[in-house]
C-alpha cells in the first residue's frame, strides 16, 4: 500500500494562476480531507468528502474547489492563487467520519506552495 | 463553533526532563486523537481516547482523557532527542463530526 500520496511536493505560483493539487489513497477510505498548515495556526480544514460524489466545506474553503469522482482521488483546485494561500497543504484520509474505534487519519507527505 | 485549545505553544526541555501538553475543548468530545509531526514531515497518528477518564500508555508516553471529556493531556517521561516535533490533539464533537485540531505544541529537546 502506498497510503496517501500527494503531488507535487513543491510548487511556486504567481498571483492569479490556477493549479490543482493531487491527492490519492489506496486504502478504500470513505473520508478524505484537505488541510492547510500555517505557522502557529495548526491544521485548518479546507474541504472534505465522505464518499464519491459528496463534498462539503470546512473551516477555510474560500478560494478552493474540490471534487470526488472516485473513492481514490480527491484533488484540490486553487482558482486564482493569492499570496495568502502560501502554505503547506496536507491531504488526509480515514475509513469514515464516525467516532468509531481506530478511525485514525492518514496524512500525505504534503505540498509546499508559495504564491508570489 | 467548537474550539480546541492547546498549550503550551512551545516547550524547550533538556534531554531527560519530562514534558506535558494540554488540550481543552469548548464542548464535550466524543473522542480525542493525538498526532506527532516531525520537523518537515506530516502528522502521524499516535492514539485515540474514547472513554471518560481513560488513560493509555505507549512506552514513555501517557495519554489521558478527562472525566468530562472536554480535556486531554499527553505526558512524555524522560524526553529523548527522538521526541522532537509538534504534538497535536484533535477532537471530534459528535459521532459524525470532523476532527478539530489544536494548534499544536512544538517540543525541542536539548541533548
Amino acid at each position: 500500500n502506498a497510503g496517501v500520496t500527494q503531488t507535487p511536493k513543491f510548487q511556486v505560483l504567481k498571483t492569479g494562476q490556477s493549479m490543482t493539487l493531487q491527492c490519492a489513497q489506496d486504502m478504500n477510505h470513505e473520508y478524505m480531507s484537505w488541510y492547510r498548515q500555517d505557522p502557529g495556526m495548526g491544521l485548518r480544514l479546507i474541504h472534505y468528502s465522505v464518499g464519491a460524489g459528496i463534498t462539503d466545506q470546512g473551516e477555510v474553503p474560500n478560494g478552493y474547489n474540490v471534487s470526488r469522482s472516485t473513492t481514490e482521488d480527491f484533488p484540490l483546485r486553487l482558482l486564482s492563487a493569492a499570496p495568502s494561500q502560501t502554505s503547506v497543504y496536507f491531504c488526509a484520509s480515514s475509513y469514515s467520519m464516525s467516532s468509531g474505534s481506530s478511525n485514525e487519519q492518514f496524512f500525505g507527505p504534503g505540498t509546499r506552495l508559495t504564491v508570489l | 463553533g467548537q474550539q480546541v485549545m492547546q498549550i503550551p505553544q512551545y516547550q524547550h526541555v533538556q534531554e531527560g526532563e519530562d514534558f506535558t501538553t494540554y488540550c481543552n475543548s469548548s464542548t464535550t468530545l466524543s473522542n480525542i486523537q493525538w498526532y506527532k509531526q516531525r520537523p518537515g514531515g506530516h502528522p502521524v497518528f499516535l492514539i485515540q481516547l474514547v472513554k471518560s477518564g481513560e488513560v493509555k500508555k505507549q512506552k514513555r508516553l501517557t495519554f489521558q482523557f478527562g472525566e468530562a471529556k472536554k480535556n486531554s493531556s499527553l505526558h512524555i517521561t524522560a524526553t529523548q532527542t527522538t521526541d522532537v516535533g509538534t504534538y497535536f490533539c484533535a477532537g471530534r464533537g459528535g459521532s459524525q463530526g470532523n476532527l478539530i485540531f489544536g494548534k499544536g505544541t512544538k517540543l525541542s529537546v536539548k541533548p
